[in-house]
């Protein structure tokens, strides 16, 4: 079965702390894997892919196939990280669909 | 800056009412989804067209929801009867086919109450 997990329902910090999301996966084969961000009253949006490789707004992701992981990391928060965080994969054949995790609330306190 | 537009952006209706949903998303983009997300959970596929076909919708409940994209633009979700438990945000989103990289377009969605 193809699912994306994403254990903590809310992650709460400090400003300044280290961040890390957790996500898993099941899938067979090569994995695709994004976070998709959600700020309050914005719309649904990508954050990063895992095949950039890229930094965005000092957030990384390392895909782990060994552990079926692609935690989404951070080593210092701003309170304007403060949003839903959905782990995603795309799922197999060539829909292209996009199969989600239930979300991690990250609030960064002051 | 082009987005996908959604409406209504909120409905309240009573069970057994039928409801419809309407999307219409970014120019060009020839395919498009709809989504459900239950409060505190994540989006979850319902259907997947690509232009006016349907490519998925194993996770359509048909005996009542359904949904058309009749000249391959906008698209229609409809529930008729509503039920308690179809109260969510219905999600819009499309996709542009060159160069697809796994970047979806979400419109703003449509949250439903059902009371």
């Amino acid at each position: 079965a193809q699912r994306v997990t994403q254990p903590e329902k809310l992650l709460s910090v400090f400003k300044g702390a280290p961040v890390e999301l957790k996500c898993n996966y099941s899938y067979s084969g090569s994995p695709e894997l994004f976070w998709y961000v959600q700020y309050s009253r914005q719309r649904l949006q990508l954050l990063l892919r895992h095949i950039s490789r890229e930094s965005i707004k000092g957030f990384t992701a390392d895909l782990n196939k060994g552990e079926t992981s692609f935690h989404l990391k951070k080593p210092f928060a701003q309170e304007e990280d403060s949003a839903m965080y959905y782990c995603a994969l795309k799922g197999s054949g060539n829909t292209g669909k996009l199969i989600f995790g239930q979300g991690t609330t990250l609030q960064v306190k002051p | 800056e082009a987005e996908v537009a959604q409406s209504p952006r909120y409905k309240i209706t009573e069970k057994s009412q039928a409801v419809a949903f309407w999307c219409d998303p970014i120019s060009g983009h020839a395919t498009l989804y709809w989504y459900r997300q239950i409060l505190g959970q994540g989006p979850e596929l319902l259907v997947q067209f690509q232009d006016e076909s349907v490519v998925d919708d194993s996770q359509l409940p048909k005996d009542r929801f359904s949904a058309e994209r009749l000249k391959g633009v906008d698209s229609t979700l409809k529930i008729q009867p509503a039920e308690l438990g179809d109260s969510a945000m219905y999600l819009c989103a499309s996709r542009s086919d060159r160069g697809y990289t796994g970047e979806l377009f979400f419109g703003e969605g449509s949250r439903l109450t059902v009371l």
